[in-house]
C-alpha cells in the first residue's frame, strides 16, 4: 500500500518555467488538496479537491493550476514560476468528500526557483 | 482574523514530560488537531478534539477547552525519536469553509538526553 506518492522529491527552476508536481494516492480517497510549507509559518492550502472532477481555490491559490480527472490524481502546476514559489509543497488526501481532519500526506517536493 | 498561536520552540529532557501549548481564534469551531513532523518528512497525524476534556493515547494526550480556545499536547516518558515538530490545526465551522483547516507554525521540540 503506497499511501500519498508524490514526485518529484526535489526540482530546480528558473523563473519564468513552468513545471508539474504530480501526486496520485491508492486509498480511494475523495478529497484530495496541496500546501505549501515555508518556515516559521503554517501549511499553506493553495487547491483542492473533494472528488474527481471538482476543484476549488484555498488560501494561495494565484500561480498554481490544478485539476482533477481521476479519484487517483491531482497534479499541480506552476504556470510561470516565481522565486516566492521556493517552499515545500506536500500533496494530502483524507477520507470521503469532507476534509474530516485525519491527513494522509505525502513525502513533500521541495522546490527552489532561481 | 483566524490565527494560531503556539510556542516556536521548546527542550526537555529525555524520560521527563513536556506540555505544548495552542491557543486559536478563528470563526467558529469544529475539531482541533495535532500533526507531528520530523525534519524533512511529512505530517503525520496525532490526534483530533472535538469536545472539551482529555483524549489519551498511549504517551501522548490531548486536551481542549473551547471556551478558552485552548489545546494542549502532552508528551510523557519522551524519547529522543519525540525531537519533532508539533503543529496544531482548527476546522473553523461556517459553510464555506468545511474543507479547511487553519495551521499554526509548529512548535520544535528538542528532546536532550
Amino acid at each position: 500500500n503506497a499511501g500519498v506518492t508524490q514526485t518529484p522529491k526535489f526540482q530546480v527552476l528558473k523563473t519564468g518555467q513552468s513545471m508539474t508536481l504530480q501526486c496520485a494516492q491508492d486509498m480511494n480517497h475523495e478529497y484530495m488538496s496541496w500546501y505549501r510549507q515555508d518556515p516559521g509559518m503554517g501549511l499553506r492550502l493553495i487547491h483542492y479537491s473533494v472528488g474527481a472532477g471538482i476543484t476549488d481555490q484555498g488560501e494561495v491559490p494565484n500561480g498554481y493550476n490544478v485539476s482533477r480527472s481521476t479519484t487517483e490524481d491531482f497534479p499541480l502546476r506552476l504556470l510561470s514560476a516565481a522565486p516566492s514559489q521556493t517552499s515545500v509543497y506536500f500533496c494530502a488526501s483524507s477520507y470521503g468528500r469532507a476534509n474530516t481532519g485525519e491527513l494522509f500526506f505525502g513525502e513533500g517536493s521541495r522546490l527552489t526557483v532561481l | 482574523g483566524q490565527n494560531i498561536d503556539q510556542p516556536t520552540e521548546m527542550t526537555a529532557t529525555e524520560g521527563a514530560i513536556v506540555q505544548i501549548n495552542c491557543t486559536y481564534q478563528t470563526s467558529g469551531f469544529n475539531g482541533l488537531f495535532w500533526y507531528q513532523q520530523h525534519a524533512g518528512e511529512a505530517p503525520t497525524f496525532l490526534s483530533y478534539n472535538v469536545l472539551d476534556g482529555l483524549e489519551e493515547k498511549g504517551r501522548f494526550s490531548s486536551f481542549l477547552s473551547r471556551s478558552k480556545g485552548y489545546s494542549y499536547l502532552l508528551l510523557k516518558e519522551l524519547q529522543m525519536k519525540d525531537s519533532a515538530s508539533y503543529l496544531c490545526a482548527v476546522r473553523p465551522y461556517t459553510p464555506d469553509s468545511n474543507y479547511q483547516l487553519i495551521w499554526g507554525a509548529g512548535t520544535k521540540l528538542i528532546i536532550k538526553p
